[in-house]
């Protein structure tokens, strides 16, 4: 069974960083492309970054570009978000998610909260 | 980005009759390889979303057979023959043919 489970979610000021862990298991981590998803209240679902399985290329919508980086540990079967310069907009429940095309595959998520 | 359309935002729907969904894109989501990366996703209230359908009209193991996908290029359909009570949420349309992924506004089903 495929289980993804989150964590490094938490509140924190404008500016601030955070890093969150997705540790994956029930399946060929990394053969995998993964991916963080997030959720706000007002925006709906967004794609925030895909990393490859093939050879760990970086992918990330504009909104995020420059101040996120993900990154895998293919021998901890572990994917990761590094949320730096953080905007009160980036308030969401991120999601990692296994695949690129069409995610079968989501975590229970974890809250980001961006505020002061 | 491609933008993907849905309608209606809100389904008020009787327990045993018919639903649907659209899902227009922007572009056409056939990729390059001749597959059509359009998907449906179901997130009922506090959970995560569960992907019902993969490439237009496969159902995922699992889902009933009373939710079908249809469509072709850029326009997309989600049929629910018949309502039932535990179908109460939310369905996203997705694309994953072009960078970056996108979804649909979401639409809420919720019974009359």
């Amino acid at each position: 069974e495929v289980q993804l489970l989150e964590s490094g979610g938490g509140l924190v000021q404008p500016g601030g960083s955070l890093r969150l862990s997705c540790a994956a298991s029930g399946f060929t981590f990394s053969t995998y492309d993964m991916s963080w998803v997030r959720q706000t209240p007002g925006k709906g679902l967004e794609w925030v970054s895909l990393i490859s399985g093939s050879d760990s290329r970086a992918y990330y919508v504009d909104s995020v570009r420059g101040r996120f980086t993900i990154s895998r540990d293919n021998s901890k079967n572990t994917l990761y978000l590094e949320l730096n310069s953080l905007r009160a907009e980036d308030t969401a429940v991120y999601y990692c998610v296994a695949g690129s095309s069409g995610p079968r595959d989501w975590g229970q998520g974890t809250l980001v909260t961006v505020s002061s | 980005d491609v933008v993907l359309t849905q309608s209606p935002l809100s389904l008020p729907v009787t327990l045993g009759q018919p639903a649907s969904i659209s899902c227009r894109s922007s572009q056409s989501l056939v990729y390059s390889d001749g597959n059509t990366y359009l998907n449906w996703f179901q997130q009922r209230p506090g959970q995560s979303p569960r992907r019902l359908i993969y490439k237009v009209s496969n159902r995922d193991s699992g889902v009933p057979d009373r939710f079908s996908g249809s469509g072709s290029g850029t326009d997309f359909t989600l049929k629910i023959s018949r309502v039932e009570a535990e179908d109460v949420g939310v369905y996203y349309c997705m694309q994953g043919t072009h960078w970056p992924r996108t979804f649909g506004q979401g639409t809420q089903v919720e019974i009359k």
